[in-house]
């Protein structure tokens, strides 16, 4: 089945330093891909999404390349803040239809320090 | 933007009650509700699925007789834990599809805390 794999956490990083976390998928066809952000008890936002190959997800100075070639979603972002602090998900959804959950990978935690 | 709507945020329940969980879609119709349990630094986990009109499919492993997941509307979603126990104390998290293009929407996710 459908499947993603990200980097095990947690990363500390300090202000201004670059970041990436690392996301690869298993699928077939031609899943969508997301990076979903949860900050300390509260549910799932929306970071950014790719659709198709070779798109690139971009939002609060985060991005992130769907490469169909490595079947890959990496995320990364130039220069951190201590706001970044989160925990990081990659996730796909497989099928083209609303009835399709999406497949999370585990989860990065990020900790930024001043 | 679509926005799900749950609550309550948090609830500390005593063993052997209920409590019951909502999601309502505020501004879009949700036909499909996925339903998340997510336990303390991991991820999130499938419970089931829930379409409109119709019965819940259960991911494996889940009690659909503890777990009871009502979706009645096409905006109102709902979880109902059944004598609930200390092992049940989790962050549960609702889910909808808005559309094909626009993606997934989360609600804000409930903490139970079982006593």
């Amino acid at each position: 089945g459908d499947s993603v794999t990200q980097m095990e956490g947690p990363v500390t990083l300090s202000e201004e330093a670059f970041l990436t976390i690392n996301c690869t998928y298993t699928a077939t066809g031609y899943p969508s891909l997301f990076w979903y952000v949860q900050y300390p008890g509260e549910g799932l936002q929306l970071l950014l999404k790719a659709t198709k190959a070779d798109d690139k997800g971009s939002n609060k100075g985060f991005e992130a390349t769907y490469r169909k070639e490595t079947t890959s979603f990496h995320l990364e972002k130039g220069s951190v803040q201590v706001s970044d602090s989160a925990v990081y998900f990659c996730a796909l959804s497989g099928l083209n239809s609303g009835n399709t959950p999406l497949v999370f990978g585990k989860g990065t935690r990020l900790s930024v320090i001043a | 933007g679509a926005v799900v709507s749950q609550h309550p945020s948090r609830v500390i329940c005593k063993s052997g009650t209920s409590v019951k969980i909502e999601c309502r879609s505020l501004d879009f119709q949700a036909t499909t509700m996925f339903w998340y349990r997510q336990f303390p630094k991991q991820s999130l986990m499938l419970m089931a699925t829930s379409n409109e009109g119709s019965k819940a499919t259960y991911e494996q492993g889940v009690e659909k007789d503890k777990f009871l997941i009502n979706h009645a509307s096409l905006t109102l979603s709902t979880l109902t834990v059944t004598s609930a126990h200390p092992e049940d104390s989790s962050f549960y998290i609702c889910s909808a599809r808005v559309t094909l293009n626009y993606g997934y929407t989360f609600g804000s996710g409930t903490r139970l805390t079982v006593v």
